[in-house]
């Protein structure tokens, strides 16, 4: 089993529309979770890190849940510049990232 | 602030030949990653340093693969001999502390294609 599970899409979607995807991880010993974002023959960037709590940047909300080891992101009102592939990442120890295959958005004007 | 810089950013060489990257990290940086990503793939770690020690490179192929970072600065990854599953793009990744909850800021990438 991969330790990080994503649903590849592609969600393609209009513009102003919401979407969303969850990710699934094996560890339930994970610390830290992330969405990095990876423009299309670009290097993955931050795009925000995931709290217990739940939490919120611009547009753009992450979802934690531990009881069923997955966590959500959720794009409102999306762009035309949200379209690029969207990387689950999970903290596995003190010092390992591993990365999910990625969720590819395309926005359609 | 300078980003992490990688060279080169393209190579193209043929099966059972030898080829080398280079990386050179965000200065201050403690930790560096080498990761392969294969088209379609999430990226995978090839081995992490932590200044000039490897904390893991449990997925290295350490038959064809080496890396090393001698002064805890720029890093050399190398292949030696090609294989084709060899193609992907070597990321290189540098982060500040310890790695682990930390931010990883990434290189623009070298892409092999091996023939």
């Amino acid at each position: 089993r991969k330790e990080v599970e994503q649903d590849p899409g592609p969600f393609n979607v209009p513009e102003g529309a919401t979407v969303a995807f969850n990710c699934t991880y094996s560890n339930s010993a994970s610390q830290s979770f992330f969405w990095y974002r990876q423009d299309c023959r670009k290097e993955p960037k931050l795009l925000m890190s995931v709290y217990s709590s739940g939490n919120e940047d611009g547009r753009f909300t992450a979802q934690l849940n531990r009881a069923s080891q997955y966590i959500s992101l959720l794009i409102r009102d999306s762009k035309l510049s949200d379209s690029a592939t969207y990387l689950c990442v999970v903290n596995e120890n003190d010092y390992k990232l591993s990365f999910g295959a990625g969720t590819t958005v395309t926005v359609r004007a | 602030e300078a980003g992490v810089a990688q060279s080169p950013r393209y190579k193209i060489i043929e099966k059972r030949q030898s080829v080398a990257f280079w990386c050179n990290p965000i200065s201050g940086h403690a930790t560096l990653y080498w990761y392969q990503q294969i088209l379609g793939q999430g990226p995978k770690l090839l081995i992490q340093f932590q200044n000039n020690g490897v904390v893991d490179d449990s997925q290295l192929p350490k038959d064809r693969f080496s890396a090393e970072r001698l002064k805890g600065v720029d890093s050399t990854l190398k292949i030696q001999p090609a294989k084709l599953e060899d193609s992907a793009v070597y990321l290189c990744a540098s982060s500040p502390g310890q790695g682990g909850g930390e931010t990883q800021y990434f290189g623009p990438g070298t892409r092999l294609l091996v023939l």
